[in-house]
């Protein structure tokens, strides 16, 4: 298993402002992606932190908005720039410790962040 | 494209009851399900995995199924606590590096 930590646990932020979302695992992982949890819904895959070039984003997702980092195999970013009220809501670090179809997904305790 | 559903989407019953929580998908492609714990504001627990080629999955008080011709999978919890009062997400494997939730079950176990 992997254990996953990110920082902040949650923040209040004011529109128009960032935020930097960081996730560290306690162990060398693969694959390494962040997921939004809109209130009430469940979770949407934002992107693939993908180590040493661009993140792979999903339909509806940008690297503008939400620029990624993942400088090493335990270690990423996430930014949430330009914030507006639409953009609260938990942010989670999941990883999967390799590249296999058969592995499990692990989570991390997720960021709340509440734009006002 | 791959589509989970979960029902239902609340349920309350009391203490000591067995449960079942169901998952749907349209894809029978899928690598793998993963059965999620949510507590409130939190993030999420593994609590089973189920590879394509296996039909169930076990641990402690949780028991998995998985039928992939028919694209459902069930999550059977044995005399229910209120500890497990919590939201259990059903995640399917479509891909080898994406998965794709379902809207998730709010448990509560009454006391």
């Amino acid at each position: 298993s992997a254990v996953i930590s990110q920082k902040p646990s949650r923040d209040i932020c004011q529109r128009g402002t960032s935020l930097t979302i960081q996730c560290q695992v306690d162990s060398q992982v693969t694959m390494m992606f962040w997921y939004r949890q809109q209130p009430g819904q469940s979770l949407t895959l934002i992107a693939t932190a993908n180590q040493g070039s661009e993140a792979t984003y999903e339909s509806g997702f940008v690297i503008d908005k939400f620029p990624i980092s993942r400088p090493n195999l335990t270690f990423s970013t996430l930014t949430v720039s330009n914030m507006s009220p639409e953009d609260s809501s938990i942010y989670l670090c999941s990883v999967q410790n390799t590249g296999g179809s058969t592995d499990t997904q692990y989570f991390g305790p997720g960021t709340r962040l509440t734009v006002l | 494209k791959q589509e989970v559903t979960q029902i239902p989407a609340a349920l309350s019953v009391p203490e000591g009851e067995n449960l079942v929580l169901n998952c749907s998908f349209t894809d029978s492609a899928i690598y793998n399900l993963q059965w999620f714990r949510q507590d409130p504001g939190k993030g999420l627990t593994s609590l089973l995995l189920i590879q394509s080629s296996q039909r169930e999955q076990t641990s402690g008080r949780l028991n998995a199924s998985l039928d992939k011709s028919s694209g459902r999978s069930t999550l059977y919890i044995a005399a229910s606590q209120p500890g497990d009062s919590a939201t259990y997400l059903c995640a399917v494997r479509s891909s080898a590096s994406k998965i794709i939730f379902g809207s998730g079950t709010r448990l509560s176990i009454r006391p």
